[in-house]
This record gives structure tokens, C-alpha cells and sequence, in this order.
């Protein structure tokens, strides 16, 4: 049964400040997938990571996925509140994705 | 980008009621969806995956006689709740992956129906 673990699942940072969170998986997959989640809504897709090593960036988000270490971190620079919400990563099963718990980001002032 | 839509978005009910719930890709054909569930702040738990044109593969405890899913076409899945209880209040979101080349390692997610049972 593949596991899917993030870390932290609750993180309160203050803004400006920097902070990694973890995404590791139990089973072989070439393929892991970042989502935000604002209160209420639906999936945002963030990241899809197809390779080991891929790397991508987007604004103050920066994903990077090693699959041999069955490994995906999620970088946050420079924190803003804007970028309060849930992220969750997502390991592809062939078919469906699963999902890891989920970190609740609070950025404060 | 590639959109999923679902309808409705909010649906309130009686209990012993059935409800139904549309999914559409509307800018690409989809070959599977999927319906997940999320309860309040939990993480998203996979209900099924359905196949355009054959019956859908029900996750390990999901009653598949409670939750009807038909794929009738590439663009579009239902999720039929069946004599809904109180139980079944939730956060049902689905999920089309893309036909075409483009689209097929992405999931995309529609907009989510919450469903309440009173």
C-alpha cells in the first residue's frame, strides 16, 4: 500500500521568512503533484514532477522531486500571507493520485 | 487551461433522499475520472475510478450500491448518492485525467459539490 507522509501537517511562519515542507512516499513513482487548497474550495495544481531531479519554480514556490530517495519538498521564500492555505503533494498510482495529509500554512504578519 | 466543472456546487437534502453529481471535462475528452472525498479539514480520500464506457472501480470500503458512478460519455461522470444519511455530509471533488497528449499526466480537478444531509 503506498504511503504518502508530509511534514509538517501544521506550520506557522511569519512573513519574509523561509520554510521547506517534506513529502515522502513509500513505493516507486515517477510522478508526485503539489496542490493548494483555500478554505472551501476546490484543488489548485501547483507542481507536477515527472522526473528525478525535476525541479520547478513558480513566484515564491519552488518544488523539487528525487525519486530515489522517494522524496518531494516544497520550498517557500519569502512568505507572504497571500500564500496561506493547505498544500497538498500527491504521489501518481498509475491512476489515481495519492494524497498525503496536507500542511496548513499560516503566514502572519 | 484544461477546466472541470461540476454540478451542483452546494446541494442540501433530507435524509432517505438521492442526489446526483455532474462532472465535466468541457476542453478535453476525459477516458477516467475520479470522485474523491474530503472531509473537513482531512486530506482527499480516492471513492473511484470510472471509465468511460465500463463500470467504475470502487476503492476498498466504498459501498458501490451507495454511490452510483456512470460514465456515460469522455466528457462527462455522475456520482449518484443513493438514500443519503447524515453520514454521507461531505466534500465530493472530481477529477478528470486527460485523453491527449498534452493533458495526460495532469489531473484536473473541478470546483467540488458540497453535500449536506439533514
Amino acid at each position: 500500500e503506498l504511503k504518502v507522509e508530509q511534514n509538517p501537517l501544521f506550520l506557522s511562519m511569519q512573513e519574509g521568512k523561509n520554510y521547506t515542507i517534506y513529502c515522502n512516499y513509500s513505493t516507486t513513482s515517477d510522478r508526485l503533484y503539489w496542490y493548494r487548497q483555500d478554505p472551501g474550495k476546490s484543488l489548485e495544481s501547483l507542481f507536477v514532477l515527472l522526473s528525478n531531479g525535476a525541479v520547478k519554480q513558480e513566484g515564491r514556490l519552488m518544488a523539487s522531486l528525487d525519486t530515489k530517495a522517494r522524496l518531494s519538498t516544497l520550498h517557500i521564500t519569502a512568505a507572504v500571507h497571500d500564500l496561506s492555505a493547505t498544500y497538498f503533494c500527491a504521489v501518481d498510482m498509475g491512476y489515481a493520485l495519492n494524497f498525503g495529509k496536507g500542511t496548513s500554512l499560516l503566514v502572519t504578519p | 487551461g484544461a477546466v472541470v466543472s461540476q454540478h451542483p456546487s452546494r446541494v442540501i437534502c433530507k435524509s432517505g433522499t438521492s442526489v446526483k453529481i455532474e462532472c465535466r471535462s468541457l476542453d478535453f475528452q476525459a477516458t477516467t475520472m475520479f470522485w474523491y472525498r474530503q472531509f473537513p479539514k482531512k486530506s482527499l480520500m480516492l471513492m473511484a475510478t470510472s471509465n468511460e464506457g465500463s463500470k467504475a472501480t470502487y476503492e476498498q470500503g466504498v459501498e458501490k450500491d451507495k454511490f452510483l458512478i456512470n460514465h456515460a460519455s469522455l466528457t462527462l461522470s455522475t456520482l449518484t448518492v443513493t438514500s443519503a444519511h447524515p453520514e454521507d455530509s461531505s466534500f465530493y471533488i472530481c477529477s478528470a485525467r486527460g485523453h491527449s497528449r498534452g493533458t495526460s499526466y495532469t489531473q484536473y480537478f473541478g470546483p467540488g459539490t458540497r453535500l449536506t444531509v439533514l
